[in-house]
């Protein structure tokens, strides 16, 4: 399988700041069919389902606000957040789905209010 | 509008079985190869098992391969999971998934 790493395990960051999520995996998720990359982010709040914040690792979801933005390719991706809201609060991961069915996970990075 | 609803969920003894069944509509379910994904409390997300869009071929973690069964019914639109020798650390939200999540189903597994 391939493995999702993602860093910071948490991170607290001041509202209207930049917050920065990082995720490796342990092979390339990009695809020489189609040169996409297949990398999803997902925000999770407590009490909720995870929900699908980035696909294409860089193709916002729908209703989606543009101070998400993600970045990356071959086995380097990034989520940033450009300027924190309190609603923001929540457990990002990244997901590959380069070998679906078998989607994993990073194991979610923590973000808080500073 | 794509909804993905689980059910079967519930306390079951440490040894026991549970089904958990997925209802999905709003999309060509047929063509969509699907998986389960569990969350333990106050942990990640755990991927546990796939299968394909014609149900011909299953994928399992490791954590639960010969105790789980993944399968389904395209002229029914639900996807399955049978669980076997449930264990304590099977204790989580089990999720319906692709690209779209369903809201999960708690399976507790306490004597």
């Amino acid at each position: 399988d391939i493995v999702m790493t993602q860093s910071p395990d948490s991170l607290a960051v001041s509202l209207g700041e930049r917050a920065t999520i990082n995720c490796k995996s342990s092979q390339s998720v990009l695809s020489s069919s189609n040169n996409k990359n297949y990398l999803a982010w997902l925000q999770q709040k407590p009490g909720q389902p995870p929900k699908v914040l980035i696909y294409w690792a860089s193709t916002r979801g729908s209703g989606v606000p543009d101070r998400f933005s993600g970045s990356g390719s071959g086995t380097d991706f990034t989520l940033t957040i450009s300027s924190l809201q309190a609603e923001d609060v929540a457990v990002y991961y990244c997901q590959q789905y380069y070998n679906t069915p078998r989607r994993t996970f990073g194991q979610g990075t923590k973000v808080e209010i500073k | 509008e794509v909804q993905l609803l689980e059910s079967g969920g519930g306390l079951v003894q440490p040894g026991g079985s549970l089904r958990l069944s997925c209802a999905a509509s709003g999309f060509t379910f047929n063509i969509y190869a699907m998986s389960w994904v569990r969350q333990a409390p106050g942990k990640g997300l755990e991927w546990v098992s796939g299968i394909s869009g014609n149900g011909f071929r299953t994928y399992y973690a490791d954590s639960v391969k010969g105790r789980f069964t993944i399968s389904r019914d395209n002229s029914k639109n639900t996807l399955y999971l049978q669980m076997n020798s449930l264990r304590a650390d099977d204790t989580a939200v089990y999720y319906c998934t692709y690209d779209y999540w369903g809201q999960g189903t708690l399976v507790t597994v306490s004597s």
